[in-house]
């Protein structure tokens, strides 16, 4: 299996603009799991699916910020609009356990985005 | 509480083992501890996880107090590879929250 593929790999946008980023996660899984990372506060959840519906999304900063899984096989994250405050790396990750969240997250390579 | 306690860095000299401790004193008994580490520029990879019993994989080996209070994970011959941040986190009924963790530098 090719791993939780995340597209694209960096993304450099000016303010005010849409950012979508794309997520496939492994094939079989059926919990996935958005977390944004930046130095200041490192880690953190934003939102997260069981077969296909958002279970948890208090992580999301604000209404700026949505997340969508249309199917098993593929989730969007979509900022709009963007801010420079929005600059961090967003990994996906997904895991193959029902609705526990005792399964390991398979994290994908994330994507850097940069805000102007 | 889902946080745990690491020391914020650490070194082990190449090909000796490297033992990072983590405390999570507050865990509950239906908690898992798992261990994940990040390598600079990559996701966070899934390394061991236990909820009492010492475990072993054939990338390191997680042993556990009786109390469960806390563990330490056990790189048994470390590389230059082994460089990265490891985190030490309770799963439970919670999705994972990750701490600061501990960057291990493995030096030459």
């Amino acid at each position: 299996d090719a791993g939780v593929i995340q597209s694209p790999r960096h993304e450099v946008t000016e303010m005010g603009q849409e950012v979508t980023l794309r997520c496939k996660p492994i094939s079989g899984h059926n919990s996935l799991f958005w977390y944004r990372q930046t130095m200041m506060r490192g880690l953190e959840l934003l939102i997260y699916f069981n077969n296909n519906v958002p279970i948890d999304d208090s992580g999301m900063p604000e209404d700026r910020f949505s997340a969508k899984m249309p199917n098993a096989s593929f989730s969007t994250l979509k900022i709009q609009p963007s801010e420079p405050r929005d600059s961090a790396v967003y990994f996906c990750a997904s895991s193959g356990q029902g609705s526990s969240y005792n399964s390991p997250l398979h994290f994908g390579n994330g994507t850097r985005l940069t805000v102007t | 509480d889902a946080k745990t306690t690491q020391p914020p860095s650490m070194d082990c000299a190449e090909g000796r083992a490297a033992n990072l401790p983590c405390n999570h004193s507050t865990i509950s008994g239906n908690e898992y501890v798992y261990w994940y580490r990040q390598i600079h520029s990559q996701g966070p990879q899934y390394i061991i996880h236990g909820l009492k019993n010492n475990e072993t994989n054939e990338m390191a080996s997680l042993i556990i107090t009786e109390d469960r209070k806390s563990s330490t994970l056990i790189l048994p011959h470390a590389t230059l590879r082994d460089t990265a941040v490891y985190y030490c986190i309770k799963s439970g009924n919670t999705p994972l929250v990750f701490g600061k963790g501990t960057r291990l530098s493995v030096i030459a």
